[in-house]
């Protein structure tokens, strides 16, 4: 089942606006990831975020985390068209009878964003 | 440093046949899981791997297996395959504790006929 859902499932801008994509999710976490893919590749990480952090920036990017709500955003600034691809956040809770040392992430379904030069 | 690599980037298989994928994972990572992502479902956990041991497991059929080597690769199965098993197959390292960010490699596409 996925943990996180994420909106909108698709979003289309002009190059140089700011895009904005939502997570929420549904258990208690202990870290959010942000990933893009792009078409037919593999996922690259962009950004982790704790579950005692509230907001973190790299670069071009910025991700929020409320846990009171259970989600997360993450913005773009200034986007270009190489920003087009599909966007997933990923929580990380440990299973129940983990030792601590093993864990995996549930991913929401994904934005597909498309910057337009 | 060397990123996630996983082998064969593409395959085509027959139903019924198996096939067998490999990772090796960025150096000094213990931990390595699978994914399987496909249109309908999105990305999906199949299993981790630590020290050679699976620590934890997801909703999928005994046709999928996989293993880990005592030098962190890893390599997953599917035995008798079916059609709806044509999916982009994620591997995945990272350090062993939870808080690490998990690293991907291209994935390798399988497509059933």
């Amino acid at each position: 089942s996925q943990q996180g859902e994420e909106d909108p499932q698709a979003l289309s801008i002009q190059e140089g606006e700011n895009a904005t994509m939502n997570c929420s999710y549904k258990t208690s976490i202990n870290n959010l990831q942000w990933y893009r893919q792009n078409s037919g590749r593999g996922l690259v990480h962009l950004i982790l975020i704790r579950s005692n952090e509230r907001e973190k920036h790299s670069g071009r990017l910025r991700v929020t985390l409320d846990t009171s709500k259970k989600s997360s955003s993450l913005l773009i600034t200034a986007s270009r068209a190489a920003d087009t691809a599909s966007y997933f956040c990923a929580t990380d809770s440990l299973p129940v009878n983990s030792g601590g040392s093993n864990y995996k992430l549930t991913f929401g379904k994904g934005t597909l964003l498309t910057v337009n030069p | 440093k060397a990123g996630v690599t996983q082998t064969p980037r593409y395959l085509i298989k027959t139903r019924g046949q198996q096939v067998t994928l490999s990772c090796s994972p960025i150096s000094g990572h213990r931990s390595v899981s699978w994914y399987q992502q496909t249109p309908g479902q999105g990305l999906q956990f199949l299993f981790e791997y630590f020290s050679e041991t699976q620590r934890n497991k997801g909703n999928f059929p005994g046709r999928f297996s996989g293993r880990q080597f005592s030098n962190s690769r890893s390599e997953m199965n599917v035995s008798t395959l079916e059609l709806g098993d044509s999916a982009l197959y994620l591997c995945a390292s990272s350090l062993v504790h939870s808080g690490n960010t998990i690293y991907f490699g291209e994935g390798s596409w399988l497509t059933v006929v």
